[in-house]
């Protein structure tokens, strides 16, 4: 069973201010994704690597894919309290029945204060 | 296209009910996928469907759990003798399917189905 790790669970930040969230795993990826989700709504994909190192940007949103296909992290700078939600992780390994199959962490609530 | 639509928002029934949500996905997608997420917690993976082939049932579902997807469309998902420990969000999403060995697409979500068994 493959498991994704998401830390921290729970962030906590006033307006302005950088955060990071994590997303690791002991399998290697063929893809990953993030998505955000705001309450009573399903979760809204952010972004999706594919290739070890990349990293994207989606404003104020840094996603980095690590070499080894193993972790990712989101960086968000200047946080404002539009960003709050739950953000998640979400991975997919290639073979068998599981193909194109996601597999989420266990989410960070994030609570960016005026 | 409006999205993937979820029927009903919101469903309360008393412990050992049937229970039965319905799934309308994006119509150019083949994939299918239900999920179940509690407060504050990730999705967790129930079953998907390829057209209208069952490809995957976690191991986690009782056989209280059925999923349909009958010709490709709209699916599905019946809950026999609801318990209180199924009260959650029940989510729906469609993607297409994978190409060249990765997951190219993300999903689309719609916006849930909240159970409450009391």
């Amino acid at each position: 069973t493959q498991l994704l790790e998401q830390s921290p669970q729970f962030l906590s930040i006033q307006e302005g201010e950088n955060l990071t969230v994590y997303c690791n795993s002991s399998s290697v990826f063929s893809s990953l994704q993030w998505y955000r989700q705001e309450p009573g709504e399903g979760p809204v994909l952010l972004v999706t690597v594919v290739t070890g190192g990349e990293v994207k940007k989606l404003k104020r949103l840094t996603f980095q894919f690590g070499d080894a296909r193993k972790d990712s992290s989101l960086h968000i700078t200047a946080a404002q309290p539009g960003d709050t939600g739950l953000y998640l992780c979400a991975g997919a390994w290639a073979g068998g029945t599981s193909y194109g199959k996601l597999t989420f962490g266990q989410g960070t609530i994030l609570t960016v204060h005026p | 296209d409006t999205g993937v639509s979820q029927d009903p928002r919101h469903k309360i029934t008393k412990r050992g009910q049937n229970v039965t949500f319905r799934c309308d996905p994006i119509s150019e997608h083949n994939r299918l996928y239900w999920y179940r997420q509690t407060l504050g917690q990730g999705p967790e993976f129930l079953t998907y469907f390829q057209n209208e082939a069952q490809l995957e049932k976690s191991r986690l579902l009782s056989d209280r759990f059925s999923a349909e997807r009958p010709k490709g469309s709209f699916s599905t998902l019946e809950i026999q003798r609801t318990e209180q420990g199924d009260s959650a969000m029940y989510l729906c999403a469609s993607s297409l399917a994978p190409r060249g060995g990765l997951l190219n697409y993300g999903y689309t979500f719609g916006s849930g189905t909240r159970l409450t068994v009391v």
